[in-house]
């Protein structure tokens, strides 16, 4: 089974420091898209960031970073500068395949950024 | 422009009832899903919508879940005979491309704010 691995429930950050969020999956693709998404306490699910597997390079959104270890299937988040704002869930996902691209989600890691 | 919409944002209800949940997708995406979200998990896939087809229904939990999409636009998942654990957020969301099999997605899914659903 397709599965995602979010192996911290709750972290905390200090506003302005630098947090890592981490995530694991398994996929038998080789090609494929993986996805951070942030939700707030309004639900929204917002779009972090997205990184393609058969790039090298790692995605960068301003102050939002990923750290994609292919072979490993790692895909961790990096956020810096921490600010209020970003106080939410986050959740690491993949698309499943099968022809649908439904997202797999992990569970989910609770950040809140302190003042 | 406009982007995923959801109503009711809540919805309370009592066990046994049938709810009807509405999703309005970003116009032009031909890619639907339904997704649960019980308290404190992650999301559940529930069903996918290409144009007003289902191709995946996999996830759908049981058949008193069903769900159907009109005009290449709105979708309604309805809950017959709710039960308590029913009670989840609902959330909707919409892709442009439809995708191909064996392909990677090259197109972002696009939320909506989600229903609230409580079974009393």
């Amino acid at each position: 089974a397709q599965t995602v691995t979010q192996s911290q429930p709750e972290m905390s950050v200090q506003e302005a420091e630098t947090v890592t969020l981490s995530c694991t999956y398994d996929t038998s693709e080789n090609n494929y898209y993986l996805f951070w998404y942030k939700q707030p306490p309004s639900r929204q699910m917002i779009l972090v960031i997205r990184q393609e597997a058969y790039k090298q390079q790692n995605a960068t959104e301003n102050r939002f970073s990923v750290n994609f270890q292919k072979a490993a299937k790692s895909f961790s988040l990096k956020i810096s500068d921490s600010q209020l704002g970003d106080t939410a869930m986050y959740f690491c996902a993949y698309p499943g395949g099968g022809g649908s691209e439904k997202l797999v989600f992990g569970k989910g890691t609770k950040l809140t950024v302190n003042p | 422009g406009a982007g995923v919409s959801q109503s009711p944002s809540n919805k309370v209800t009592e066990k046994g009832k049938d709810v009807e949940l509405r999703c309005d997708p970003i116009s032009g995406h031909t890619a639907l899903y339904w997704y649960r979200q019980r308290l404190g998990q992650g999301l559940e896939f529930l069903i996918y919508f290409q144009g007003n087809s289902a191709p995946d229904k996999s996830g759908l939990p049981s058949d008193r879940f069903s769900a159907e999409r009109t005009g290449e636009s709105v979708s309604t998942l309805t809950i017959q005979r709710t039960q308590q654990e029913d009670s989840a957020v609902y959330l909707c969301a919409s892709r442009q491309s439809p995708g191909l099999a064996g392909s990677a997605s090259t197109d972002t899914q696009y939320f909506g704010p989600g229903t609230r659903l409580t079974v009393l």
